[in-house]
């Protein structure tokens, strides 16, 4: 098993470019997460999906969209980066949603916008 | 709103010896989950160990414990006999039972661990 797979690993963008971050399971479980790591503000939730075809939004959406056409498959949108998106992007899945249920996280993507 | 906090920005502890990690938080949840991750300089997060708001017994794995003190709100990390491995920033974080809060996990924003010879 793959686990959580992101991709890419690295990318910079220029202010106002687009670009798709892809995360991706194997482990066929329902709900998906998307984080930013920035430093010395731990980890914070932008958006999550409790199955195929829903998403909500998390503690920081601002600026990002995202969309879960298919279980394993979780994709965050950045339509218009900005310097301020510049963080690390973390997927995470977990097989249910009550408080026991351990998230698996990928290895994360370290996005520069500058 | 829940939050979680984490006062000890970065601390040495010496091989073989024990570090606590502190770890207190907020919430009004009636029910509640605590985790400990920990993230190495290679960036990824590794899921170390749980303890539910309910359970009676601190949760315990391998060098791993968790010191739950429910009634001052902290949940504390304990590894035992520290290996050069250690070496990584660890996070306290916790996940809700009400429709808010639910599926959700809020982190705190960590403490890093320095283990030397």
């Amino acid at each position: 098993n793959a686990g959580v797979t992101q991709t890419p690993k690295f990318r910079v963008l220029k202010t106002g470019q687009s670009m798709t971050l892809l995360c991706a399971q194997d482990m066929n479980h329902e709900y998906m997460y998307w984080y930013r790591q920035d430093p010395g503000m731990g980890l914070r939730l932008i958006h999550y999906s409790v199955g195929e075809g829903t998403t909500a939004k998390g503690e920081v959406p601002d600026g990002y969209n995202v969309s879960r056409l298919k279980k394993q498959n979780f994709l965050l949108g950045l339509e218009s980066a900005a310097p301020s998106q510049t963080s690390v992007y973390f997927c995470a899945s977990s097989y249910g949603q009550g408080v026991v249920y351990e998230q698996y996280f990928g290895p994360g993507t370290r996005l520069t916008v500058t | 709103a829940q939050k979680i906090t984490q006062t000890q920005p970065g601390m040495f502890v010496q091989e073989k010896e024990a570090v606590t990690l502190d770890c207190t938080y907020d919430t009004s949840d009636p029910s509640y989950g605590l985790f400990w991750y920990k993230q190495p300089s290679s960036g990824e997060m590794i899921f170390l160990i749980y303890q539910g708001s309910y359970d009676q017994q601190n949760a315990t794995e391998g060098r791993y414990s968790l010191n739950f003190q429910k009634a001052r709100k902290s949940a504390n990390l304990v590894i035992s006999a520290s290996q050069l491995g250690d070496s990584a920033m660890y996070f306290c974080a916790m996940r809700g039972s009400t429709t808010d809060s639910w599926g959700k996990l809020q982190f705190g924003a960590g403490t890093q661990v320095v283990v030397t010879p």
